[in-house]
């Protein structure tokens, strides 16, 4: 069985100021993992992805996670915000072999502030 | 085509009516799945096709739903006799292979049961 926690339903930052979404995950299988961003009213798309290759994942816009197996997480991590990042924010999971289903955190709503 | 393309955008059907939605992956790719979106929850599993086969239908949470993909492209999520608890939005993302890759999903249709 496979499912992630996301730690915080709601982070909010100021403009310039580092970003923290926490994601803890539970996988009985090798796993995939991904950020996935909604925007309101648009779709879901891939921040990044981690597939048992180098532990820290750099991705879109700025964004990178990092796999800490020791601690089933997965973090992602932002230097400085703006305010385009407002968004929903899911952590994924998924088997690292074949089509398998993702399965879905309930999401991080992040809000920048001015 | 360029993207994962669904229609309706936007759907309101009246309870006890059957609706029908449909996703147009992007060419080529093989798998196809289909997801559920609660207001404010993360998307959750319905069913999976690797080109026409239904592969797994393990999410879907009634037997009022039912999803085809007769010729391995487009498919159809179809709900029969629709109840308030089906409002969501029924999200579709397909992919070249293999999952662990990352899937492309479409903007969703909103399905709203009144």
């Amino acid at each position: 069985a496979q499912s992630v926690t996301q730690l915080d339903s709601h982070v909010s930052v100021s403009e310039g100021t580092p970003v923290l979404l926490r994601c803890n995950y539970s996988s009985s299988y090798s796993p995939s993992l991904f950020w996935y961003v909604q925007h309101p009213n648009k779709g879901l798309q891939l921040l990044l992805k981690y597939t048992s290759a180098a532990t820290l994942v750099k991705g879109i816009n700025g964004f990178e996670a990092e796999f800490k197996k020791s601690e089933t997480s997965f973090h992602l991590t932002k230097p400085s915000a703006h305010m385009s990042d407002a968004a929903e924010y899911f952590c994924v999971v998924s088997r690292n072999s074949g089509n398998t289903p993702l399965v879905f955190g309930k999401g991080t709503r992040l809000s920048v502030i001015a | 085509g360029a993207g994962v393309s669904q229609s309706p955008r936007y759907k309101v059907a009246k309870r006890g009516q059957d609706v029908a939605l449909r996703c147009d992956p992007i060419s080529g790719h093989v798998s196809l799945f289909w997801y559920q979106q609660a207001l404010g929850q993360g998307p959750e599993f319905l069913t999976y096709f690797q080109n026409e086969a239904q592969l797994d239908k393990s999410g879907l949470p009634s037997d009022r739903f039912f999803a085809e993909r007769p010729e391995g492209s487009v498919s159809t999520l179809k709900i029969q006799r629709t109840q308030q608890e089906d409002s969501a939005v029924y999200l579709c993302a397909s992919s070249m292979g293999r999952g662990r890759d990352g899937y492309t999903f479409g903007s969703g249709t909103r399905l709203t049961v009144v």
